[in-house]
């Protein structure tokens, strides 16, 4: 089956140091991938949407210059959390499909737990 | 209105019993919905999607949508302790962009 690979798994990080996260799409080509962010005992909440090639769409509310997305090619994207702060700390997921028809699934990586001292 | 709601619970059932989640969600023109299941401090995984009006059935696991009604549900027969988990139902919105929107999870626990 589709499988996405996600590293880091836990990273502790000062507070001011950036943080970059990869998600490898491993068997098939991820056109489309998701970054979620989940809060204890909170639901995943979408932060952007990115195609390969092209620029990321952010929800409202996150700040586009903090959170940078890559998704300079069909198997890999990358969140960078920059100057981080002990508010970022969260649960970072992110997620990958081949398509946006109704017949294609998603796949989660197995998340990032970022802990901001 | 939220885009999915959900029970946020703790449902609990005992062992063997049938658990019944259920999700609503508000955008008529939404295509796929998904359940997931989420074990504390770990990622989603799929349990089953679908997208046609009716029940679909895999195993212990039956997805029930009826569209009309805006409703989708999860039935667990059996109930195992392991089942015992976070369950998020997730919709994949009529817009363009192919995300899913989540719940907030109903917490079931299955007790011995």
């Amino acid at each position: 089956g589709a499988v996405v690979s996600q590293h880091p798994s836990r990273v502790i990080c000062k507070s001011g140091t950036s943080v970059k996260i990869e998600c490898r799409s491993l068997d098939f080509q991820a056109t489309t991938m998701f970054w979620y962010r989940q809060f204890p005992k909170q639901s995943l909440m979408l932060m952007a949407t990115s195609n390969e090639g092209s620029k990321a769409t952010y929800e409202q509310g996150v700040e586009k210059d903090k959170f940078l997305i890559n998704h300079a090619s069909l198997t890999l994207s990358t969140l960078t959390v920059t100057s981080a702060h002990p508010e970022d700390s969260s649960f970072y997921i992110c997620s990958a499909t081949g398509g946006q028809s109704k017949y294609y699934g998603y796949t989660f990586g197995s998340g990032t737990r970022l802990t901001v001292v | 209105q939220k885009e999915v709601e959900q029970n946020s619970g703790p449902l609990s059932v005992p062992e063997g019993a049938i658990a019944s989640l259920n999700c609503t969600y508000s955008d008529r023109g939404s295509q796929s919905f998904f359940w997931y299941r989420q074990y504390s401090g770990k990622s989603p995984e799929l349990i089953m999607f679908i997208y046609s009006n009716g029940d679909k059935e895999d195993g212990r696991f039956t997805a029930q949508l009826n569209k009309a009604s805006q409703y989708v549900s999860l039935l667990i027969r059996d109930s195992q302790p392991s089942d015992s988990a976070t369950y998020l139902c997730a919709v994949k919105t009529s817009s363009n962009t192919g995300k899913l929107i989540f719940g907030q999870g109903t917490t079931l626990q299955v007790k011995p």
